[in-house]
């Protein structure tokens, strides 16, 4: 079936960088976009980005240009988001989401990312 | 890009209907028929529950509606269950592919 698996969770300080992969299986990798929501503790969803995954094309949201970047690797059937300059502000669960016109099925298990000095 | 507009909370006896509304404007939720709604109990991962305004995929049970109306998209769950508890939130295209959600929703069957 459909599935995506996230990479573990990560602890970073403020000012570092953190990468979270989101690995697809059960369809061909490049049907369909990739998206990036994260959910900071209590707080609501927040969509990130996406990636066209058949020509690595990328859209961030206005709050992430700058820091966000999500990139494909084809031959693993991968796909990873990088976020830059971390504040305590970016401690949240990271999830990647299938795309299917305009909806998001299946989602990955998330990912907890803690920035803390 | 401001997040969709969100009761914070609804509450229903088993049994009864609860709708959950979701604001946005003309560049959003208005604009275009690309609403979908999920759910997400604590410590899990969000569900779909409803596509395209009003579009119900296969497993999820026909309690679950959709509508829309100008810029105010609403979720309907009728004959509650204990099991419908958890936090909601709807979802919609923004144009220039961007998406944004709503604030989210804690539903509380009493």
């Amino acid at each position: 079936q459909v599935q995506l698996v996230q990479s573990g969770a990560e602890v970073k300080k403020p000012g570092a960088s953190a990468k979270v992969s989101c690995k697809a299986s059960g369809y061909s990798f490049t049907t369909y976009a990739i998206h990036w929501v994260r959910q900071a503790p209590g707080q609501r969803l927040e969509w990130m980005g996406w990636i066209n995954v058949g020509s690595g094309n990328t859209k961030s949201s206005q709050k992430f240009q700058g820091r966000v970047t999500i990139t494909r690797d084809t031959s693993a059937s991968t796909v990873n988001m990088e976020l830059s300059s971390l504040r305590s502000e970016d401690t949240a669960v990271y999830y990647c989401a299938i795309e299917i016109t305009n909806w998001f099925d299946p989602w990955g298990q998330g990912t907890l990312v803690t920035v803390s000095s | 890009q401001s997040a969709l507009t969100q009761p914070r909370s609804v509450s229903g006896s088993p049994g009864q209907s609860v709708t959950i509304s979701c604001t946005g404007t003309s560049s959003d939720v208005g604009g275009y028929n690309y609403v979908s709604w999920y759910q997400q109990h604590p410590g899990k991962a969000p569900r779909r529950m409803i596509y395209d305004v009003n579009k119900r995929p296969s497993g999820v049970p026909d309690r679950f509606s959709g509508s829309k109306s100008g810029n105010t998209a609403s979720l309907t769950i009728s004959g509650l269950q204990a099991e419908d508890e958890a936090d909601y939130y709807c979802c919609s295209y923004a144009g220039s592919y961007t998406w944004v959600f709503g604030g989210g929703t804690k539903l509380i069957v009493l």
